[in-house]
């Protein structure tokens, strides 16, 4: 079945630039999900991209996929100490079923 | 986005009761949702899948009469955790992708604390 890897953690300085980066072994997966999770709540929907892009930019946000190499990465330009979460990303697998990375805690410091 | 609601938010209950978990889907219907749990500083495990109108799909190792399923109408489903106990503490979180959509949205979660 698919499984999904992150990095556990990152830490950085208001301002600065964040990679989260992710990777699968599914290569039908169809598509893929940035989600955040603050404390104690449920997850936000922050993006996805269909597996047939290379890129999707939102905002400060800017998704990137290698498809070759099952390769995912989330880009947050101009981090502010808001954006301290953890950060997940998830593969379906199949129609709608999410299969979800360990989850990368993003630590943004002053 | 669309919304997702749980109720309650927290709950603690005695080793031995049953406790129901509902979950919402406010502003849209949603055929299919489901259900996951989240251990603390660790990844969510989806445990099943609800239809409505139809059985729930459990995952491998899942116990089905422990977490029992009920998805009555195209915007609720019911988790409800039968016999507590200690082991099954932890953060029921459920989600609802839109009909017809790769959009899905969570709820905020349930933090479930057997005594």
């Amino acid at each position: 079945g698919e499984d999904v890897e992150q990095s556990l953690f990152l830490s950085v300085r208001e301002g600065d630039s964040s990679v989260i980066n992710c990777t699968y072994t599914d290569s039908s997966s169809t598509y893929l999900y940035w989600y955040k999770q603050e404390p104690g709540a449920g997850l936000q929907l922050l993006t996805y991209i269909f597996s047939n892009m290379d890129m999707k930019q939102d905002q400060r946000l800017t998704v990137l996929l290698n498809k070759k190499d099952k390769h995912l990465s989330l880009r947050i330009a101009d981090t502010q100490t808001g954006d301290s979460a953890i950060y997940f990303c998830a593969a379906n697998t199949g129609f709608q079923k999410l299969v979800f990375g360990t989850g990368t805690r993003l630590l943004v410091s002053p | 986005g669309a919304v997702v609601s749980q109720h309650p938010s927290w709950v603690i209950c005695k080793s031995g009761t049953s406790v129901k978990i509902e979950c919402r889907s406010l502003d849209f219907q949603a055929t299919t949702m489901f259900w996951y749990r989240q251990f603390p500083k660790q990844s969510l495990m989806l445990m099943a899948t609800s239809n409505e109108g139809s059985k729930a799909t459990y995952e491998q190792g899942v116990e089905k009469d422990k977490f029992l399923i009920n998805h009555a109408s195209l915007t609720l489903s019911t988790l409800t955790v039968t016999s507590a106990h200690p082991e099954d503490s932890s953060f029921y979180i459920c989600s609802a992708p839109e009909r017809h959509s790769y959009e899905q949205y969570f709820g905020p979660g349930t933090r479930l604390t057997v005594t």
